[in-house]
């Protein structure tokens, strides 16, 4: 089955930490973008990729860091820089001309 | 600056009730207009709108676009408590990115 594949569902980050959230996906889509998503809100775009070894930041990138090193991988670094991490984050991919595909989001919160 | 604007952000219905969701926006290079809705996790695909006056259906769903005047509207009919979900609208900028409006949080009592 085609699609986008998030890990993990739920993740928990201490103070000072770094946390990885993972984003693969087998729809050989060239482009890929990370959003996040806080209650009640509609998407904000953190980091896209149009290219492997390319990418862009979005509207709220400061905290965060992407990698793009293969097609089918964008995975996303909440920094401890970024003082309010707790948010719904969902993946996405497209290819030219069509609507975009989304896994099913990480949910991160502050322990 | 990009931008895309819904309203109302909020909406409250009955069953069986009507309901016009508004999106309008500026965009500097416009390929399409897209509508998701969303429920617990992952937005669904809803519509791609290209062309002016042309209508989209999908059920109980409709959809058009006006590149004119900026802005499209999604209607539902006969809404039932399972249309509850916040409806997303997004324009594709002609692959720079997708760019989302805030959302239309809808709920439909029973």
């Amino acid at each position: 089955d085609g699609g986008i594949t998030q890990s993990p569902k739920y993740l928990f980050r201490k103070e000072g930490q770094n946390v990885t959230l993972s984003c693969e996906q087998n729809l050989n889509h060239d482009a890929m973008y990370w959003y996040r998503q806080d209650p009640g809100q509609g998407l904000r775009l953190i980091y896209y990729s149009q290219i492997v070894n390319d990418f862009q930041k979005g509207d709220i990138a400061e905290g965060y860091s992407v990698s793009r090193e293969k097609k089918e991988s964008f995975p996303l670094t909440v920094t401890s820089a970024q003082k309010n991490p707790t948010a719904f984050y969902l993946c996405a991919s497209s290819t030219q001309g069509e609507p975009q595909h989304f896994g099913d989001g990480t949910r991160l919160s502050i322990l | 600056e990009d931008k895309v604007v819904q309203s109302p952000l909020s909406l409250v219905v009955h069953e069986g009730d009507t309901v016009t969701l508004n999106c309008s926006y500026e965009v500097t290079n416009f390929r399409s207009l897209l509508w998701y809705k969303q429920e617990k996790k992952a937005p669904t695909f809803l519509f791609m709108l290209t062309s002016s006056g042309i209508e989209k259906k999908s059920g109980r769903l409709s959809s058009i676009l006006d590149k004119k005047e900026l802005f499209s509207i999604l209607n539902i009919t006969a809404t039932q408590t399972g249309d509850s979900a916040i409806y997303l609208c997004a324009v594709d900028n002609y692959g720079q990115n997708f760019v989302f409006g805030p959302g239309t949080r809808l709920s439909v009592l029973p």
